[in-house]
């Protein structure tokens, strides 16, 4: 079936720093896959999104690629704030009316 | 302000009682859906509703019931029979397809706590 496999966490990183959470999947279609964050408490907001292979989904300075050869959509910023400390979750949907969600990665940005 | 509203916030349950989370929406999205968040871990799938008067079961809908008798609206009982309620409720919404119907949109979430 499909599934995302995303890197595990915590990760910490001081202020600036570049930031990379690894994201693979499975799929027997041609799903769109997403990045959503979750901030303490609160649901997932969609951070991006990519619908067909090799698009660039991007959003206030994160961005992904959508890569059908390697089966991944790796989320990355330039220079991440302590304002992104957050959980990412990487997504792919919708296949059979469903969503199949990776399991978060802690990120905790360090001034 | 159009939106995905769950209430209540936070909501405590007695052994042997069962609870209703609401959740509405007023983005005409035709579909919709509940997940179920533990600490420290992914989503799972409790149950989802394409359409109204039909829903499916999800990974995890034992001790669980949704009706969707109303576009906007697709409540989720927890039963007695949940033996182990304890975490963060998810709903969401999809817009129909061919209107970014392949995007899935969160309310802020429930969490219940079994006292």
């Amino acid at each position: 079936g499909d599934s995302v496999t995303q890197m595990e966490g915590p990760v910490t990183l001081s202020e600036e720093a570049f930031l990379t959470i690894n994201c693979t999947y499975t799929a027997t279609g041609y799903p769109s896959l997403f990045w959503y964050v979750q901030y303490p408490g609160e649901g997932l907001q969609l951070l991006l999104k990519a619908t067909k292979a090799d698009d660039k989904g991007s959003n206030k300075g994160f961005e992904a690629t959508y890569r059908k050869e390697t089966t991944s959509f790796h989320l990355e910023k330039g220079s991440v704030q302590v304002s992104d400390s957050a959980v990412y979750f990487c997504a792919l949907g919708p296949t059979g009316n469903q969503f199949y969600f990776g399991t978060g990665t802690s990120l905790t940005v360090i001034p | 302000d159009g939106g995905i509203t769950q209430s209540p916030k936070y909501l405590f349950r007695k052994e042997g009682q069962n609870v209703t989370l609401s959740c509405e929406q007023n983005l005409n999205h035709d579909a919709m859906y509940w997940y179920r968040q533990d600490p420290g871990q992914g989503l799972r799938l409790i149950y989802y509703s394409q359409i109204v008067n039909d829903f499916q079961k999800g990974d995890i809908a034992e001790g669980y019931s949704v009706s969707r008798e109303k576009k906007e609206s697709f409540p989720l009982t927890v039963t007695s029979a949940q033996k182990n309620p304890t975490a963060f409720y998810l709903c969401a919404s999809r817009p129909p397809l061919g209107h970014s119907g392949n995007t899935i949109y969160f309310g802020e979430g429930s969490w219940l706590t079994v006292v």
